[in-house]
């Protein structure tokens, strides 16, 4: 069945510094979709990227597609405390979607 | 802004036992799933439900899994007799336009 990776498992940053996580996933995508979860909370959806290629940015975020839609990436420029939590990454078909193992990030103040 | 909702927040229950978790969906949403994740790892997949049916089940969606949707609003998931690796928190979802996928809050299921 389908596979989704993500990298790094853990990221510990000195907050400004910036902080990127890469997903990659066995099969071609539909879309895919990035999740921030806070420590004890629930998976709060960031954005889907659909198109091969696509590149997305929100504030301080850059979500990027790739071409051969199987490989995703997140990048946050200049960290803030805020920003701590575990990102997932979700490959999907349709609407079926399977998670990645998440990059737990720490921002050291 | 719409929020899905799950009840209860925690259930504890003893090996063998039914559960029934439970779940609503935001109103106008047409794709409802029910997720796990065992504490610190990844949200796993269980079933995706759309017009009444289930649209897809992953492996973990044994015989001992049920969902129904009873009465057009509330989204449930049934454990018939859980094991200790039922332990877990459990993820109610749904999908509307333009795709953007709400979880709710999750159920944390203890079984002991």
């Amino acid at each position: 069945g389908q596979q989704v990776m993500q990298i790094p498992q853990y990221q510990h940053v000195q907050e400004g510094e910036d902080f990127t996580t890469y997903c990659n996933s066995s099969t071609t995508l539909s879309n895919i979709q990035w999740y921030k979860q806070r420590p004890g909370g629930h998976p709060v959806f960031l954005i889907q990227l659909v198109k091969s290629g696509e590149v997305k940015k929100q504030k301080r975020l850059t979500f990027q597609f790739g071409e051969a839609k199987k490989n995703s990436s997140l990048h946050i420029t200049a960290t803030q405390t805020t920003d701590v939590g575990t990102y997932f990454c979700a490959g999907g078909h349709g609407q079926n979607f399977v998670f990645g193992p998440g990059t737990r990030l720490s921002v050291l103040p | 802004e719409p929020e899905v909702t799950q009840t209860p927040s925690h259930q504890v229950t003893q090996m063998g036992q039914e559960v029934i978790l439970r779940c609503v969906p935001i109103s106008n949403h047409l794709y409802f799933y029910w997720y796990r994740q065992i504490l610190g790892q990844k949200v796993e997949f269980l079933v995706s439900f759309y017009n009444n049916e289930i649209s897809e089940k992953s492996e973990i969606f044994d015989d001992q899994f049920s969902v129904e949707r009873p009465d057009g609003s509330n989204f449930t998931l049934k454990i018939r007799s859980t094991k200790l690796e039922d332990s877990a928190m459990y993820f109610c979802a749904s999908i509307g336009q333009p795709y953007e996928q709400y979880f709710g809050p999750g159920t944390r299921l203890t079984v002991t």
